[in-house]
């Protein structure tokens, strides 16, 4: 079965510390992967996209993606994190061969002054 | 990006009543919606892919009877819980692509907030 894991429930860091969220996926051929984050009572909003190309992706709010093919994770990295990081963050990928969207089960990130 | 906006964002209702949710793409053209359901602090659970001008297309275990979905334009589907009852309250969120092409990212709503009393 096709999935999306996101092994951490919660991520802890002090502002100004280089932050990472982990994603992993299991979907068979080469899905389009992309990060998503929530504020509270909010719908979704579009951090960044993995296609092709550059493994590295750049994204809104300073924050960029790793695509490691061969670990099949997608991390979510930012250098210096900020007290308005702190929301849920969602891995998806999508297959090649169907247009649904996959999603991990979201991380909350929580960065303390 | 593009703009989805959903309303209501909050809605309260009481059991065995029907609540509309609309979902509009304000500023592109959507042939495909889709609705999701999420549980607090959960994940999105997709519930169905709504077609324009076409039956939507439902997920494995949720109910088409009560869970209507309507997509009668090009920017606005909507989802009608009909008969609500409190196991329905839930944060219902739509999303929408703008273009066909599967390397596109979905926009969703700001999501719209059931409780059933």
């Amino acid at each position: 079965a096709q999935s999306v894991a996101q092994p951490e429930d919660q991520v802890n860091v002090a502002e100004g510390n280089p932050l990472t969220v982990k994603c992993t996926y299991s979907v068979s051929g080469n899905p389009y992967l992309f990060w998503y984050v929530q504020y509270p009572n909010r719908g979704l909003q579009f951090l960044l996209k993995y296609i092709t190309g550059d493994n590295l992706v750049k994204g809104s709010y300073g924050f960029e993606a790793e695509f490691n093919k061969s670990q099949t994770s997608f991390h979510l990295k930012k250098p210096s994190a900020l007290v308005s990081d702190s929301a849920l963050y969602f891995c998806a990928v999508r297959p090649l061969q169907g247009g649904k969207l996959i999603f991990g089960q979201g991380t909350e990130l929580s960065v303390k002054p | 990006g593009a703009v989805v906006s959903q309303h209501p964002s909050r809605v309260i209702c009481k059991s065995g009543t029907s609540v509309k949710i609309e979902c509009r793409s304000l500023d592109f053209q959507a042939t495909t919606m889709f609705w999701y359901r999420q549980f607090p602090k959960q994940s999105l659970m997709l519930m169905a892919t709504s077609n324009e001008g076409s039956k939507a297309t439902y997920e494995q275990g949720v109910e088409k009877d009560k869970f209507l979905i309507n997509h009668a334009s090009l920017t606005l589907s909507t989802l009608t819980v009909t008969s609500a009852h409190p196991e329905d309250s839930s944060f219902y969120i739509c999303s929408a692509r703008k273009g066909g092409g599967l390397n596109t990212e979905a926009f969703f709503g700001q999501g719209t907030r059931l409780t059933v009393v």
